[in-house]
């Protein structure tokens, strides 16, 4: 079985600051790592994913996650935020083999101060 | 392509009513999921199928809880007297390829349907 922790529920940072979102996985088996973005009253969005390669992936709005095995982390960064990144933040894992379902942490909530 | 949908958007019950929502989603994916989401927590999953096949069903979906997908296309889930406990978030996904052929599948969700019952 696999496990997700997200251990901020809620992050208030000022604009334009540099933002880090925090997730750790547990798992006896190798496992695909993901982040989704829920917006206000939005469906959960794909923002980026770790499938194998490079352990740094980059979604196409300036965040980007590092995939460390050792820490079986797979934290989320931004250098600088903006208001439009408020919004509700979920890590998510799926192993290799098996079974098809996503396990999620229970998320982080973002908000920006002007 | 009007990403997946997912109806009603709310629904207020009261306890022992039977509720159905309904998921249509993306037209060529033959995969859809749901999942529910209570407050202060992430999706859990509870069910998928493949085409019209339910594949898989969670431990979470107890016997008052059905989901049907009686043509490959649109699913229902419905359930049957209502407890409080059951107030949530319900999320409908569908991808096209399963997550072991193409890599790593994309889910996309509906916005949902919120459930409350009193």
């Amino acid at each position: 079985a696999q496990s997700v922790t997200q251990l901020d529920s809620q992050v208030p940072v000022f604009e334009e600051a540099p933002v880090e979102l925090r997730c750790n996985y547990s798992s006896s088996v190798s496992v695909y790592l993901f982040w989704y973005v829920q917006y206000p009253n939005q469906g959960l969005q794909l923002l980026l994913k770790y499938l194998s390669g490079s352990t740094l992936v980059e979604s196409i709005n300036g965040f980007e996650a590092e995939f460390n095995k050792s820490q079986t982390s797979f934290h989320l960064r931004k250098p600088s935020v903006h208001i439009s990144d408020t919004a509700e933040y979920f890590c998510a894992v799926i192993p290799y083999f098996g079974n098809e379902k996503l396990t999620f942490g229970t998320g982080t909530r973002l908000t920006i101060i002007p | 392509d009007t990403g997946v949908s997912q109806n009603p958007r709310h629904k207020i019950t009261k306890r022992g009513q039977n509720v159905t929502f309904r998921c249509d989603p993306i037209s060529e994916h033959n995969r859809l999921y749901w999942y529910r989401q209570t407050l202060g927590q992430g999706p859990e999953f509870l069910t998928y199928f493949q085409n019209e096949a339910q594949l898989e069903k969670s431990r979470l979906l107890s016997d008052r809880f059905s989901a049907e997908r009686p043509k490959g296309s649109f699913s229902t889930l419905e359930i049957q007297r209502t407890e409080q406990g059951d107030s949530a978030m319900y999320l409908c996904a569908s991808s096209f390829h399963s997550i072991f052929v193409s890599g790593a599948n994309v889910l996309t969700f509906g916005a949902g349907s919120r459930l409350t019952v009193l």
